[in-house]
């Protein structure tokens, strides 16, 4: 069975950084991409990246190219995404989630809530 | 980036009834060398991560209840289900895999009348 399991709730002042974790298992981790999503309160959830595992490459949408960074450990099948310069409106559940080349998110893990509050 | 926007915001409908969702991208999403449509549909319950229901617009994942369906091509498609049951309650977003970022619609709460 494949599960992605993420860390835990994480609170942060504004400006810091949050590094969350989202471990796999059950599969080849080098055989998927590993996405990135975050979903405010009462709103859809919004795509922040995507690292290709077996080539070590990311993708990330202008809005945030300069504050994300995600890094695939294939030598603990692990996921990160770090978050920097943190404001009020970041303040959301973050999602990891697999897909195919071209594919639909089949996968995803339980969820980290993020709270960014002074 | 391509823009999806489903109607309506929200939906009440009696048990045992229909429910129709709608889904439209602001440009096609069907890619033509394999006449595929990249257009996923998603269940969420409160507390819960998002559920792939459908791929490719209508292929219904394993394990989903056939009154689930998907239906339509380039811009405007549909979820359908047929029979609703009170397990269906949640929140339904549709998702564009043809083009980076791939971006989500705003989603439709279903409830019961």
């Amino acid at each position: 069975e494949v599960q992605l399991v993420q860390s835990g709730t994480e609170v942060k002042k504004p400006g810091a950084t949050v590094k969350i974790s989202c471990k796999v298992s059950g599969y080849t981790f080098n055989d998927y991409y590993m996405h990135w999503a975050r979903q405010a309160p009462g709103k859809g959830p919004e795509w922040m990246g995507l690292v290709d595992p077996k080539h070590g490459e990311t993708v990330y949408p202008e809005k945030f190219q300069g504050r994300v960074t995600i890094i695939a450990d294939t030598s603990t099948h692990t996921a990160h995404l770090e978050l920097s310069r943190l404001r009020s409106e970041d303040t959301a559940v973050y999602y990891c989630a697999l897909s195919g080349n071209y594919e639909p998110f089949d996968t995803w893990g339980q969820g980290t809530l993020v709270t960014v509050s002074s | 980036d391509i823009v999806m926007t489903q109607s309506p915001d929200s939906l009440a409908v009696s048990l045992g009834e229909r429910a129709t969702i709608n889904c439209k991208s602001s440009q096609s999403i069907l890619y033509n060398s394999n006449n595929r449509n990249y257009l996923a549909w998603y269940q969420q319950r409160p507390g819960q991560p998002p559920k792939l229901l459908i791929s490719w617009a209508s292929a219904r994942e394993s394990g989903v209840p056939d009154r689930f369906s998907g239906s339509g091509s380039g811009t405007d498609f549909t979820l359908t289900i047929s029979s609703l049951q009170a397990e269906d309650v949640a929140v339904y977003y549709c998702q564009q895999y043809y083009r980076l970022p791939y971006n989500f619609g705003q989603g439709t709460k279903l409830e019961i009348k």
